[in-house]
């Protein structure tokens, strides 16, 4: 089963508005981690968010999570046309370190 | 500067040649693993790799070998390519686990033909 399902699958903004992506799963998980992928490119760590935590920044980026509802949001405040990539999160499910799942991921461009 | 790095970039070939994609890493890492992205599966993990010597499978190990001789390189090995392994594939490290931010390769770009 698929854990780690975006939501949406694409989104089109202007630049200057705020982007928000979300990402359910299905599993208990150790941590939930955001990652951006440029066209064609390797991904990029962008934050990371333990089971105990809430929410968490990191300069533009806000990221929240929900145990009970096994979800947890990504948010790009006053987006850039820079920030037109892909984004995927990923879970580590409980009780292992090693296995690494990441959602489908969110298609985001940002219009000049 | 600490990067990951995939050999080749692009690779067309034909089924049933044996390929290796190599992955070397210069920051110590313990942890690398390969995923395979295709288009609307996102990435799935192939194998992964604790530390030397020590190997498991991931979610899409069928047709894929890995060894871990040495710390810093984690080969992929294709012994029989076939055109359902044409793929973008990416190598990642981190220093203990997965639980950590794992750090990509530029990725691998394989065409079986």
């Amino acid at each position: 089963s698929q854990q780690g399902e975006e939501d949406p699958q694409a989104l089109s903004i202007q630049e200057g508005e705020n982007a928000t992506m979300n990402c359910s799963y299905k599993t208990s998980i150790n941590n939930l981690q955001w990652y951006r992928q440029n066209s064609g490119r390797g991904l990029v760590h962008l934050i990371l968010i333990r089971s105990n935590e809430r929410e968490k920044h990191s300069g533009r980026l806000r990221v929240t999570l929900d145990t009970s509802k096994k979800s947890s949001s990504l948010l790009i405040t006053a987006s850039r046309a820079a920030d037109t990539a892909s984004y995927f999160c990923a879970t580590v499910r409980g009780g292992s370190n090693y296995k690494l799942t990441f959602g489908k991921g969110t298609l985001l461009t940002v219009n000049p | 500067e600490a990067q990951v790095t995939q050999n080749p970039r692009y690779l067309i070939t034909v089924t049933g040649k044996k390929l290796t994609v190599t992955c070397s890493q210069n920051m110590n890492h313990e942890y690398m693993s390969w995923y395979r992205q295709d288009p609307g599966l996102g990435l799935r993990q192939i194998y992964y790799s604790m530390n030397v010597e020590v190997t498991d499978k991931g979610d899409v190990p069928e047709g894929y070998k890995v060894s871990r001789k040495e710390k810093r390189n984690f080969p992929l090995i294709l012994e029989s390519p076939s055109p359902n392994q044409t793929s973008l594939y990416f190598c990642a490290s981190s220093f203990k686990g997965a639980h950590q931010p794992q750090h990509f390769g530029d990725g691998t770009r394989l065409s079986i033909l």
